[in-house]
């Protein structure tokens, strides 16, 4: 089944402590995105990835670390997470086409609190 | 800057009413237009899509949206809601030049009414 998945789906931590949230597709995308989704602002771009190794910075990157070693594989990393890093975060991914790219695939979800 | 503009924050429309869900893109190039659902405790989902062709296109669900491309809108229109269309709605602008962003819009809940 193609899909995207995301690990955990559920996280509550402390600030400062850090932590990493894995995403995975099986679909041999190019485009590998992280949003995150807070009540009023929609879904905010954090990183995206084109393909391995090339990686930019979204609307809201900071706090935030991506990595794309393999084109699998899209971890998000939060060094030293803060409270107003607590939302709903979405990684997606999706095929690169000569004209952009295509329908986003979503992962379900990573809801992320920081006490 | 680029942005992305959703002019109804929450709608609530009895079952058989008609929707019409508003759009706007701050961008004069060449855009992927997209519309995305987010049902209650489900992944988003698209709806339908449009790059180039045909102004009007047709999506699941018997949702449609129509590019307009000199007001910049994408307007996403259902000629009449099921309570089972109850979710949130995405609007989502992938802008093709000098950048590889997805920018959404805030997005507009949406209640229907049995």
């Amino acid at each position: 089944e193609a899909q995207v998945t995301q690990n955990p789906r559920y996280l509550i931590t402390v600030t400062g402590k850090k932590l990493t949230v894995t995403c995975s597709q099986n679909m041999n995308h190019e485009y590998m995105s992280w949003y995150r989704q807070d009540p009023g602002l929609g879904l905010r771009q954090i990183y995206y990835s084109m393909n391995v190794e090339v990686t930019d910075k979204g609307d809201v990157p900071e706090g935030y670390k991506v990595s794309r070693k393999e084109k699998r594989n899209f971890p998000l990393i939060l060094e030293s997470p803060s409270p107003n890093q607590t939302s709903l975060y979405f990684c997606a991914s999706s095929l690169f086409l000569a004209g952009g790219s295509d329908t986003q695939y979503f992962g379900p979800g990573t809801r992320l609190t920081v006490l | 800057a680029q942005s992305v503009s959703q002019h109804n924050h929450h709608v609530i429309l009895s079952e058989a009413a008609s929707l019409e869900l508003g759009c706007n893109y701050s961008y004069g190039g060449t855009v992927n237009l997209f519309w995305y659902v987010q049902y209650p405790g489900q992944h988003l989902q698209l709806l339908l899509k449009y790059f180039s062709g045909d102004p009007l296109v047709k999506g699941i669900k018997g949702f449609e949206a129509e590019f307009i491309k000199s007001k910049f809108s994408f307007n996403l229109r259902k000629p009449s809601v099921q309570w089972s269309d109850t979710a949130e709605y995405f609007c989502a602008v992938w802008f093709t030049s000098g950048t590889y962003k997805y920018i959404f819009g805030t997005g507009t809940r949406l209640k229907v009414l049995a």
